[in-house]
């Protein structure tokens, strides 16, 4: 049973470039939510996709925009990268018809914004 | 007052020791609570989901107080595996928010 996956796992970038981050859900989630964790923080809500819309979002500028895919992967996207935007971006994945919301998260990617 | 609060810590204990965590929530209609195990630069691993008869697995024992809107979690016969950041995770689940409210952790230091 594959579990959640992130992808790439580290990224560097420059301060105004995009970048595209990458998750697959664990087997049979059909609920993508995506984290920014800031070293020593907890993690932050983005945003969370379900059937291919967002249907949640957390106090992030418009510069974070996400998609799900109709096999329920999903992307995050980021424009204009600014130097906070070093993070580890984390995506979990949780069943809606399940009832408790329990989220399982893939590794992570880190970004680092030079 | 944060939606979610912990004692940041860090908590230094010998192995074999008791050790408790506390983490109080502002919303009393909230409907589930997790607590999540971090280690450093990793991601968050679910730990247990706390009922509301309190659950035990293992060395973990985890108790819901409504009344006063907090969680706990004990962990008995502490072992140095068991060094991490605990994150204390709420649903509140008003309508249509499904949105976690995730607390900032504790920090726990086992020392041999």
């Amino acid at each position: 049973d594959a579990g959640v996956t992130q992808s790439p796992t580290h990224l560097i970038k420059t301060r105004g470039q995009q970048v595209t981050l990458r998750c697959s859900p664990k087997s049979g989630h059909d609920t993508v939510s995506w984290y920014q964790q800031a070293l020593g923080q907890g993690p932050q809500f983005i945003f969370q996709y379900y059937e291919e819309e967002e249907r949640q979002r957390g106090n992030f500028p418009d510069r974070f925009s996400g998609h799900q895919f109709p096999n329920y992967s999903s992307e995050l996207n980021v424009n204009a990268l600014w130097l906070g935007d070093s993070a580890l971006y984390l995506c979990a994945s949780s069943l809606v018809t399940g009832g408790t919301d329990t989220q399982y998260f893939g590794p992570g990617t880190r970004l680092t914004v030079l | 007052r944060k939606e979610v609060e912990q004692d940041p810590g860090p908590f230094n204990v010998p192995e074999g020791a008791t050790v408790a965590f506390n983490c109080t929530y502002s919303n009393s209609a909230s409907q589930s609570f997790f607590w999540y195990r971090q280690d450093c630069r990793k991601e968050p691993k679910l730990l247990m989901s706390v009922y509301s008869s309190g659950n035990e697995d293992g060395r973990f024992t985890a108790q819901l107080n409504r009344a006063s809107q907090y969680i706990s979690l004990l962990i008995r016969d502490s072992k140095l595996s068991d060094s991490a950041t605990y994150l204390c995770v709420v649903n509140p689940k008003a309508g249509n928010n499904r949105k976690l409210i995730w607390g900032l952790g504790t920090s726990l230091a086992v020392n041999p």
